[in-house]
């Protein structure tokens, strides 16, 4: 079974002020990690990803993210919120890839990330 | 790479008809196909699990018969809302997965209306 909790579901940051969007998860076996970001009307882009390896991923247009397995969490972060990063951002999770059903995708509520002038 | 579209983007129809959405992968073969509805401010909920030439894999709670999935190739999956009612308005997402990847490719949705 496997689960993802988003605290917060509007977060606003002033423009180039650090962004910190928070995801928990739970998983029975490892998980694989990932952030979307989805604008109005579209479908998901995926920013980053953790599989193996590495627990500091690095995402496109500057996100960073952590996997912290005693924590389980993997909270996403922008030193510097740009307005074009207003979006809604989901956390999910699935188990490996021979993990069988744990391969489906279950993602959290979803943040809305909205910027300040 | 890795593109996956959807059509069309946008779909209005009459209570009682049916509507057909098509999920292509672009450029490469996928061997899953998921479906996801999404609610105004809320997350995807998967809809269904699809493998090229089998029949789709639902999740509980969502009907069959009303939404019927085909995913007759490695590049095409089809879902069809049958005899649609205002309550099947939502946003339509499907993602789609090569073998050996655990990466879902996302198309940009289907906004259904139905009136």
């Amino acid at each position: 079974a496997q689960s993802v909790t988003q605290l917060g579901s509007h977060v606003s940051v002033s423009e180039g002020a650090l962004v910190l969007l928070r995801c928990n998860y739970s998983s029975s076996v490892p998980p694989y990690l990932f952030w979307y970001v989805q604008y109005p009307n579209q479908g998901l882009q995926l920013l980053l990803k953790y599989t193996t390896g590495a627990t500091l991923v690095k995402g496109i247009n500057g996100f960073e993210a952590e996997f912290k397995k005693s924590e389980t969490s993997f909270h996403l972060t922008k030193p510097s919120a740009h307005m074009s990063d207003a979006a809604e951002y989901f956390c999910a999770v699935t188990g490996g890839i021979s993990s069988g059903s744990a391969r489906q995708l279950t993602f959290g509520s979803g943040t809305q990330l909205t910027v300040l002038p | 790479g890795a593109v996956v579209s959807q059509h069309p983007s946008r779909v209005i129809c009459k209570s009682g008809t049916s509507v057909k959405i098509e999920c292509r992968s672009l450029d490469f073969q996928a061997t899953t196909m998921f479906w996801y509805r999404q609610f105004p401010k809320q997350s995807l909920m998967l809809m269904a699990t699809s493998n090229e030439g089998s029949k789709a894999t639902y999740e509980q709670g969502v009907e069959k018969d009303k939404f019927l999935i085909n995913h007759a190739s490695l590049t095409l999956s089809t879902l069809t809302v049958t005899s649609a009612h205002p309550e099947d308005s939502s946003f339509y997402i499907c993602s789609a997965r090569q073998a050996g990847v655990m990466e879902q490719y996302f198309g940009p949705g289907t906004r259904l209306t139905v009136t």
